[in-house]
């Protein structure tokens, strides 16, 4: 069972916005910056959000983040066919000796 | 071209050891933090080790202290994984990754270069 909560699934259609969750506490979300990660089978997970809501370079405007408390979102609009993966929030966890946490994935399938 | 390619995976019985590699090139490796990150079948992925750019600080998860290493070597710009006591649970596939900050323990940045990864399983 992963620190970080996440949907198993989600869905939409072609252009469509969707948007993913991420459920934390206040010893990880809560206190620290979230990332977000795609990762389609096969190919190296790819950095698409950092610092709650900054994109890096190469990622496109359509991926943005949030965060609120101890929750995170990721929001993706004009949904596409490519966008088809495997996404991960990710952040520091303080408690005890600390360490990165994961949330357990959502495979996001586009309809 | 920033690149990191791992390598030393395979299978292993349980109570084995394995040693790790990623051999960093395109980017000045003595100046990040450097991570090691699994992906579990059926689970995602897992953080593993995190080492700071001057190996003063390391951290590792729960589920791998007392049994796996850390370490990295600038002359052969390179990152390690020692695995000893090697359970069926450690079968994964096995990431390196690069943080553009300093210090292992800071998601500020997160992971921004990961390699393609190596596979390491654990069976009897």
């Amino acid at each position: 069972q992963s620190v970080l909560t996440q949907p198993p699934s989600a869905s939409g259609t072609p252009g469509q916005r969707v948007f993913l969750s991420c459920s934390g506490s206040d010893s990880n979300i809560g206190s620290n910056p979230v990332n977000w990660y795609q990762h389609l089978p096969g190919t190296a997970p790819r950095l698409l959000m950092f610092n709650d809501d900054k994109r890096p370079s190469g990622v496109p405007a359509r991926f943005s983040g949030s965060k609120s408390g101890t929750s995170a979102s990721l929001a993706i609009s004009g949904l596409q066919s490519s966008d088809e993966a495997d996404y991960y929030c990710a952040t520091w966890d303080d408690s005890l000796s600390g360490s990165w946490v994961f949330g357990g994935g959502t495979k996001l399938t586009v309809l | 071209e920033v690149k990191l390619v791992e390598s030393g995976g395979g299978s292993v019985q349980p109570g084995g050891s394995l040693r790790l590699s990623c051999a960093a090139s395109g980017f000045s490796f003595d100046d990040y933090a450097m991570h090691w990150v699994r992906l579990i079948e059926g689970k995602g992925l897992e953080w593993v080790s995190g080492i700071d750019y001057n190996s003063d600080r390391f951290g590792y998860a729960d589920s791998v202290k007392g049994r796996f290493t850390i370490s990295r070597d600038s002359a052969k710009k390179s990152l390690f994984l020692q695995m000893n006591s090697l359970r069926i649970e450690d079968t994964a596939l096995y990431y390196c990754a690069k943080t553009p900050g300093g210090i292992y323990d800071n998601s500020l940045y997160g992971l921004d270069v990961w390699g393609q990864g190596t596979t390491v399983t654990v069976s009897s």
